[in-house]
């Protein structure tokens, strides 16, 4: 079955990068899927970080995409998130989610597998 | 790309029936039939329980509804049960049109509360 595992430091200093990756098994990256990332604020609501195409195509949240990279291994079967200048409003669960496909594998931007999330805190 | 307004909670006894908002603008949800809506319990990863305005993912209780007219969608928990106490959210496709490219906007979240 299809598993997404979230991996990476839980603790970034301010103005440090952020970095994590999601590890997929039980499915090829290769596939018709987008890849995403998602976050949640500690006791708020989710919010869409990007996604990315084993292609390398990307689309980011506007209000991110300054800071934001997503880049995709095909070898590994992993894709990864970079967040750069971050500070204390960072401080979040990270998600990383794929999205669903029709049968004529158009992305439908919802998401139904997700990892079981990384609290990553940045603080000094 | 503003959040999606959800109001922040909604309560029902167990039986009833429950119907959630989720407000947006012609450029997300009024204008796409790509709203989704996912159920987060405490603690865990959300967990998407409709897809493109109606559909359920298979294995979804079929006592999950939705439906969308004009800019807002609705969620409808039928037959409530204790287990369906958690946090909802819904989230749109909201496509940008300065940089042609895709973006997906969620809602702030209500918290169902069961009597």
């Amino acid at each position: 079955q299809v598993q997404l595992q979230e991996s990476g430091p839980g603790l970034v200093k301010p103005s440090g990068t952020l970095s994590l990756t999601c590890a997929v098994s039980g499915v090829s990256i290769r596939g018709s899927h987008w890849w995403s990332w998602v976050r949640q604020p500690p006791g708020k609501g989710l919010e869409w970080i990007g996604e990315i195409f084993h292609s390398g195509s990307t689309n980011y949240n506007p209000s991110l995409k300054s800071r934001v990279t997503l880049s995709v291994d095909k070898s590994k079967n992993q894709f990864s998130l970079r967040l750069t200048s971050v500070t204390a409003a960072d401080t979040a669960v990270y998600y990383c989610a794929r999205g669903v496909v029709d049968g004529r594998e158009w992305h439908l931007y919802a998401f139904e597998y997700w990892g079981q999330g990384a609290l990553v805190t940045v603080s000094s | 790309q503003s959040a999606l307004t959800q109001p922040a909670s909604v309560s029902g006894s167990p039986g009833q029936s429950i119907t959630m908002s989720c407000t947006g603008t012609s450029s997300d949800v009024g204008g796409y039939n790509y709203v989704s809506w996912y159920q987060q319990l405490p603690g865990k990863a959300p967990k998407l329980i409709i897809y493109e305005v109606t559909n359920r993912p298979s294995g979804v209780s079929s006592r999950f509804s939705a439906s969308k007219s004009g800019n807002t969608a609705s969620l409808t928990i039928s037959g409530l049960q204790a287990e369906d106490e958690a946090d909802y959210y819904c989230s749109s496709y909201s496509p940008s049109y300065t940089d042609i490219s895709t973006h997906v906007v969620f809602g702030g979240g209500t918290k169902l509360t069961v009597l």
